[in-house]
């Protein structure tokens, strides 16, 4: 147990809704992920944070925002959800974000688009 | 730029039969490489590591080594059990996140 936990578990919405999913770590690990899980296509990375306030854009960050103002909380946010963003999202924190560090991920949450 | 090809699923074994997963990679640097499981309804977790050439990882029964001259990381294991059965997903280290393949479900049945 990596102590991360992502809110809601399970959500299902309309199309043109704002979305914001939320990601809590309890290790104080510098490094927070946000990716996406698709059939075919493995884990995609969304975005993601190396500090407080500083992120950056990952390989499928269209229509996605993210926010950081606290070393515990990642929050990802759609702000016109779209039926192509229905996927299961999975937040993962790293100690240092070096090439040999090891990810370790959240539960998920299962995003329903309508 | 980085990637990672996996073997195409789904894969069905008796239990104790031995298991291979293919996997190879195209990456620029010095990649470390990942064995992650998912078990159904949950998130992934770290199966095995190798961070440089010739490493070998290994857990739960589970090994695959860090081969360079053939970019691969192939997952084995000698006798499988229903307990194994998941998807596992290969996946390298690229400049800032990881980079997976595509998964491959096991089903191990009795």
């Amino acid at each position: 147990d990596a102590g991360i936990t992502q809110s809601p578990r399970h959500k299902v919405t309309e199309t043109g809704t704002p979305v914001t999913l939320r990601c809590h770590q309890t290790e104080n690990h510098r490094y927070m992920y946000w990716y996406r899980q698709d059939p075919g296509h493995g884990l995609r990375l969304i975005h993601y944070s190396y500090g407080v306030k500083d992120t950056d854009k990952g390989e499928v960050s269209d229509g996605y925002s993210v926010s950081r103002s606290k070393t515990e909380d990642f929050l990802l946010t759609l702000e016109s959800a779209t039926s192509s963003q229905t996927s299961v999202y999975f937040c993962a924190i790293s100690l240092s974000g070096e090439r040999t560090d090891t990810q370790y991920f959240g539960p998920g949450t299962r995003l329903t688009v309508l | 730029g980085d990637s990672v090809t996996q073997m195409e699923g789904p894969v069905t074994l008796s239990e104790e039969a031995f298991l291979t997963i293919n996997c190879t990679y195209t990456a620029t640097g010095y990649p470390s490489l990942f064995w992650y499981v998912q078990y159904p309804g949950e998130g992934l977790q770290l199966l095995l590591k190798a961070t440089k050439a010739d490493d070998k990882g290994s857990n739960k029964g589970f090994e695959a080594t860090y081969r360079k001259e053939t970019t691969s990381f192939h997952l084995e294991k000698g006798s499988v059990q229903v307990s194994d059965s998941a998807v596992y997903f290969c996946a390298l280290t690229g400049a800032n996140n990881l980079f997976f393949g595509t998964g491959t479900r096991l089903t191990v049945i009795p």
